[in-house]
């Protein structure tokens, strides 16, 4: 199993639908999980952190499930702006201070 | 937006030529970090720092070395630049784990 894997996409969806990507990871002692956003020739930003009880910003709902390894994106009502590629984050460890990896992203296209 | 400046923004070189890449933040992080970007391999570490003349190695290391002599400054140097080091390099900075702040990036191409 690769170490962060996400399905690369592309994701076309219309605007105003509710769109959900997962991300899986291998190691079972990783802490720490972020969601970041990618435009087309830009750098990353951050989008948000993941915590285990889940968590809410606006449109965008993050989840993590121990479980089964993996963390999740769910973006609603989506808009033209959200067109972007969505990289999943993991640190690499145990400790908080672990390097992280970035998986390759999943593509996202929001047609109007 | 954090305070990152990357230099230069676009360079073209011949192979076997030395290249350095500057990273300046303005933040007073204690991380910063080289990533390489390239299709269908996403963002791969270089190199890390963790403090000044404090740096080591990430997943992707081999032919390049780094530098931290100040808190602001973190270059990336290409002794003998190879054509399989054509891409797009991208310096962060983060003072807490995972939240890290992207440079505009540098267009590496090397003929």
């Amino acid at each position: 199993r690769k170490e962060v894997e996400q399905d690369p996409g592309p994701f076309n969806v219309p605007e105003g639908a509710t769109v959900a990507f997962n991300c899986t990871y291998s190691n079972s002692a990783s802490q720490s999980f972020f969601w970041y956003r990618q435009d087309c020739r830009k750098e990353p930003k951050l989008l948000m952190s993941v915590y285990s009880s889940g968590n809410e910003d606006g449109r965008f709902t993050a989840q993590l499930n121990r479980a089964s390894q993996y963390i999740s994106l769910l973006i609603r009502d989506s808009k033209l702006s959200d067109s972007a590629t969505y990289l999943c984050v993991v640190n690499k460890g145990r400790y908080r201070d672990d390097k992280i990896i970035f998986g390759k992203g999943t593509r996202l296209h929001i047609l109007p | 937006d954090a305070g990152i400046t990357q230099s230069p923004r676009h360079k073209v070189t011949e192979t076997g030529t030395p290249v350095t890449l500057r990273c300046h933040q303005t933040e007073n992080h204690r991380y910063m970090y080289w990533y390489r970007q390239d299709p269908g391999h996403g963002l791969r570490l270089i190199h890390y720092s963790y403090g000044v003349k404090d740096t080591d190695k990430g997943e992707v290391s081999d032919g390049y070395s780094v530098s931290r002599s100040k808190t602001e400054d973190f270059l990336l140097t290409l002794e003998s630049a190879t054509s399989s080091q054509t891409s797009v390099y991208f310096c962060a900075i983060s003072e807490v784990l995972g939240n890290q702040h992207f440079g505009d990036g540098t267009r590496l191409s090397i003929l």
